[in-house]
């Protein structure tokens, strides 16, 4: 079935760093790819809505400065976390869709940030 | 924007067991899906409905539009199906909201 690999699984960088976060769709072609953050104990919360070719939408309080949304082609989005300070340790988790509006969810395995 | 409430938070069963995890939102939807998140923190989309039943191995979803309720039973429970299963709403060309989830955890 359909596949959507998220990588790194886990990262720790120093404050002030920049991390890559890249999120594939392996069989499918990727229309919607959306970026979600998790705190410990907490729900899942989007972050953004990226559509192939264009612009992210980020969800209200969510500085697109600071998490740079890329996606360039239909099978890959990046999400960058500049100058990373130690309340962006989170989780991060990519979610994947085709185009039609019933096209299923595909979600990737997530990455932990953590940023000392 | 919509309300997802999740319940119950916590549910501790018998291996057996047949398992009910209910789900309300506040706002019409398109779809709701039932997710399952590992330890791990990895998710695995479970169902996605738009009306009706949906039946998958032990698994059954059923949601009521009208009433804005959805629920994800567990029949024979195992301990294998012991995670965080969260309710999201939305879909399309928009992000979903999440329920904050219910932690099962099924004892031998």
């Amino acid at each position: 079935g359909a596949v959507v690999s998220q990588h790194p699984s886990w990262v720790i960088c120093k404050s002030g760093t920049s991390v890559k976060i890249e999120c594939r769709s392996l069989d499918f072609q990727a229309t919607t790819m959306f970026w979600y953050r998790q705190f410990p104990k907490q729900s899942l919360m989007l972050m953004a809505t990226s559509n192939e070719g264009s612009k992210a939408t980020y969800e209200q309080g969510v500085e697109k400065d600071k998490f740079l949304i890329n996606h360039a082609s239909l099978t890959l989005s990046t999400l960058t976390v500049t100058s990373a300070h130690p309340e962006d340790s989170s989780f991060y988790i990519c979610s994947a869709k085709g185009k039609l509006w019933y096209s299923p969810l595909h979600f990737g395995n997530g990455t932990r940030l953590t940023v000392t | 924007k919509n309300e997802v409430e999740q319940s119950p938070q916590n549910l501790t069963a018998q291996e057996g067991e047949f398992i009910t995890i209910n789900c309300s939102y506040s706002v019409g939807i398109s779809a709701l899906h039932w997710l399952q998140q590992h330890p791990g923190g990895g998710i695995v989309s479970l169902f996605m409905l738009s009306s009706g039943k949906k039946k998958h191995g032990r698994l059954i979803a059923t949601i009521n539009i009208q009433e804005k309720h959805s629920s994800l039973h567990i029949t024979a429970s195992h301990p294998r199906d012991s995670a965080v299963y969260i309710c999201a709403v939305g879909g399309g060309a928009d992000g979903l909201t999440f329920g904050k989830g219910t932690h099962l955890i099924i004892q031998p």
